[in-house]
C-alpha cells in the first residue's frame, strides 16, 4: 500500500522567511514518482515539481527547492524569501506502477504568509 | 486551449437528483482519471480510465457510475445525491505517470 505523510497541518510565516514542508512517503515498489502540487484559494491544482526514485539530485527553481532523500524517505519542498502570493495548500503526492499509476496525496499543508 | 477541461464549474443540486460532470482532454493522455477533495481538502482517486478501460475503482458506491465514450473523455455520473457527496470533484489525465494533468474542478453542492 502506498501512503503519503505531510505532518504539519498549517504552518504560518511572515513574508521573506524561509519554510520548509516536510513530505514522508511509504511504498514497496522500487520505481515511483514523487510529485507536489499546489492548490491557492482559487482551487485549481498547480503542478510544481516530477521527481522519479532514481534521482536523489536536489532540484531548484527560482525560490522553489526540493530535498529528497530515499534514505529517510522524505521529499521536502524548501519556499525561500516565501511572498504572499505563495499562501496555499501544497500536496506531496506519489504514484507507482504498482499502485495502479494512481496519485496517492498527502492530507495537505496550508502555508499562510503575512505582511 | 484548455488541456484538461471539465463542466459545469459550479453545481448545486437537491438531495435524490441525478447529474452528471464532464470531463474532456485534449493532450493526447491514455488515461483519465477522478478524485474528489472532500471539506477538509483531502484528494482521494475515485476511478482511472485507461484507453477506455476501467482500471482503478476505489470504495466508492454504486451511485458512482463512471462512462468513457473515447480515449479523450471521462465522464462522472451520480445517482440519487446525499449530503455527503458535496465536494470538490477534479478530473485528472496522464501519459502512464509521466506527469498528470487537472481540471479545474467541479464544485458540487447537494442542499
Amino acid at each position: 500500500a502506498q501512503k503519503v505523510t505531510q505532518a504539519q497541518t498549517e504552518i504560518s510565516v511572515v513574508e521573506k522567511e524561509d519554510v520548509t514542508l516536510d513530505c514522508v512517503y511509504e511504498t514497496r515498489d522500487t520505481t515511483y514518482y514523487l510529485f507536489w502540487y499546489k492548490q491557492p484559494p482559487s482551487g485549481e491544482l498547480v503542478f510544481l515539481i516530477r521527481r522519479n526514485s532514481f534521482d536523489e539530485q536536489n532540484e531548484i527553481s527560482g525560490r522553489y527547492s526540493w530535498n529528497f532523500q530515499k534514505s529517510t524517505s522524505s521529499f521536502n519542498f524548501t519556499i525561500t524569501a516565501s511572498q504572499v502570493v505563495d499562501s496555499a495548500v501544497y500536496f506531496c503526492a506519489l504514484s507507482s506502477t504498482g499502485g495502479g499509476n494512481k496519485l496517492t496525496f498527502g492530507t495537505g499543508t496550508q502555508l499562510k504568509v503575512e505582511l | 486551449d484548455t488541456a484538461v477541461s471539465q463542466t459545469p464549474k459550479y453545481l448545486v443540486t437537491q438531495m435524490g437528483n441525478d447529474k452528471s460532470i464532464k470531463c474532456e482532454q485534449n493532450l493526447g493522455h491514455d488515461t483519465m482519471y477522478w478524485y474528489k477533495q472532500d471539506s477538509k481538502k483531502f484528494l482521494k482517486i475515485m476511478f482511472s480510465y485507461n484507453n477506455k478501460e476501467l482500471i482503478i475503482n476505489e470504495t466508492v458506491p454504486n451511485r458512482f457510475s463512471p462512462k468513457s465514450p473515447d480515449k479523450a473523455h471521462l465522464n462522472l455520473h451520480i445517482n440519487s445525491l446525499e449530503l455527503g457527496d458535496s465536494a470538490v470533484y477534479f478530473c485528472a489525465s496522464s501519459l502512464r505517470d509521466y506527469g498528470y494533468t487537472f481540471g479545474s474542478g467541479t464544485r458540487l453542492t447537494v442542499v
